[in-house]
């Protein structure tokens, strides 16, 4: 499969389950993230890897927590997660260079339900 | 950090009008904005960008243009078809410091509804 996918599409979990959403992109890129988006809120930067490495944490509980074992996947855990982390999580990918910003391509994302 | 406004918030035309989406940013160290749409269920694309170096930049029936001086930008759509509605997205990127990652932050979103 070619661009950013995402699995699983939907999760339904309790609030004292474990998870874990995958991300691939197939695009050679050297920087991932993960974004959430929740209804009639803009899109939240949750973290970033360039080139494998851990570049921000945007201030996320630390019931979520990532994992970048290589350039090409990218792993979100979720644990002792609370009904309002409920939401869109989307994944994206982008080639950035020399200090300037390029096009991040997004995946499907994954419908996360907390219950 | 930087804040992004996006006004307004939904947007309802005829199809052959245009449209016009506007975004504020704080951040003078942005140079890079790119506008995104997300349709119903799906991810979102980027569709037109613009760099801190340029002012206007147009592709088809999208154009933006970028008031660096007034730190606004704005997303022109002209001839709407229905196939226009979406969630349109802005977004700034400073990539200050050093770092080679663009980090961006979005816009709240506006819903653009082309009606037939």
């Amino acid at each position: 499969e070619t661009g950013v996918t995402q699995t699983p599409r939907h999760l339904v979990m309790g609030m004292t389950n474990k998870k874990s959403l995958k991300c691939e992109q197939h695009l050679g890129h050297n920087a991932m993230y993960w974004y959430k988006q929740s209804a009639k809120k803009p899109l939240e930067l949750m973290f970033v890897y360039n080139f494998k490495e851990q570049t921000e944490n945007n201030s996320v509980p630390s019931r979520f927590s990532p994992e970048c074992p290589n350039s090409s996947h990218l792993f979100l855990h979720l644990h002792t997660l609370q009904p309002e982390d409920s939401a869109l999580y989307l994944c994206a990918s982008s080639q950035d260079q020399g200090g300037s910003s390029y096009e991040q391509y997004f995946g499907p994302g994954t419908r996360l339900t907390v219950t | 950090g930087e804040n992004v406004e996006q006004h307004p918030s939904t947007l309802s035309v005829q199809e052959g009008d245009s449209a016009v989406i506007k975004c504020t940013y704080s951040d003078s160290a942005s140079n890079y904005f790119p506008w995104y749409k997300q349709e119903l269920g799906k991810r979102p694309q980027l569709i037109i960008d613009i760099r801190s170096n340029v002012g206007e930049k147009k592709d088809q029936r999208i154009a933006v243009t970028l008031n660096k001086t007034a730190k606004h930008f704005s997303l022109h759509i002209t001839e709407t078809q229905p196939e226009d509605s979406a969630v349109y997205f802005c977004a700034a990127s400073s990539s200050a410091g050093g770092t080679s990652y663009g980090k961006l932050t979005f816009g709240q979103g506006t819903i653009l509804t082309v009606h037939p």
